[in-house]
């Protein structure tokens, strides 16, 4: 079974500098795709920024980029110019590329989650 | 077009009471993903339907249930309530299994007292 953890329960930034967030998942599978979502204080989830294992190239959205290393299975998040609307709630997330069996379809592993607080 | 509904938003039962949540997914979209989220387990999978049938199941006890419909609206049941069971219930809507891209519900917070 796939595991994604966030070693990180809680991290703050000064409004308008970088902050990384990190996360490590473990999976047997060579073909998946990683997740980052934001959860602010209503609860809705977002959909932050993706990645797909067979891209070397590191995903980017705007001022969202991602460190992927494959090898180190680890998928970490850098917010830069950070904003007071970025507080929320972050949560690294795995999804299979299989669409069939146990672990595959559009189920997501979620980590712990990491408490991003932006301090003006 | 309009997002993700969940209706109730809010929902107090009493234990042993069964509860039913509703899931409405974007229009087109045809895969329905459940999701108990709790302070102490985290975000956790519960169940996932696509074209009517349950494709995926999370470990959950039997007391957890769910459907869809052909209108790709999909709803949960959790019988016999207990304590534990107080959480927020999120749904997540997909074009098909696998789509590349989800999107969450805000959400129906049970409380069981």
């Amino acid at each position: 079974a796939q595991t994604v953890t966030q070693s990180q329960p809680e991290m703050s930034v000064q409004e308008a500098e970088t902050v990384t967030l990190s996360c490590t998942y473990d999976t047997s599978e060579s073909d998946y795709y990683l997740f980052w979502y934001k959860q602010p204080p209503s609860r809705q989830m977002i959909l932050v920024i993706r990645q797909e294992a067979y891209k070397q190239q590191n995903a980017t959205e705007n001022r969202f980029s991602v460190n992927f290393q494959k090898a180190a299975k680890s998928f970490s998040l850098k917010i830069s110019d950070s904003q007071l609307g970025d507080a929320a709630m972050y949560f690294c997330a795995y999804r299979s590329a299989y669409s069939f069996g146990e672990t595959s379809g559009s189920r997501l592993t979620f980590g712990e989650g990491t408490q991003l607080t932006v301090n003006p | 077009k309009a997002g993700v509904t969940q209706t109730p938003r809010y929902l107090i039962k009493t234990r042993g009471q069964q509860v039913t949540l509703s899931c409405s997914p974007i229009s087109g979209h045809r895969s329905v993903s459940w999701y108990q989220q709790t302070p102490g387990q985290g975000l956790q999978f519960l169940f996932e339907y696509f074209s009517e049938t349950q494709r995926n199941k999370g470990n959950f006890p039997g007391r957890f249930s769910g459907r869809q419909f052909s209108n790709s609206r999909s709803e949960m049941n959790v019988s016999t309530l207990e304590l534990g069971d107080s959480a927020l219930y999120l749904c997540a809507s997909a074009l098909r299994r696998g789509s590349y891209e989800q999107y969450f519900g805000p959400g129906t917070r049970l409380t069981v007292t």
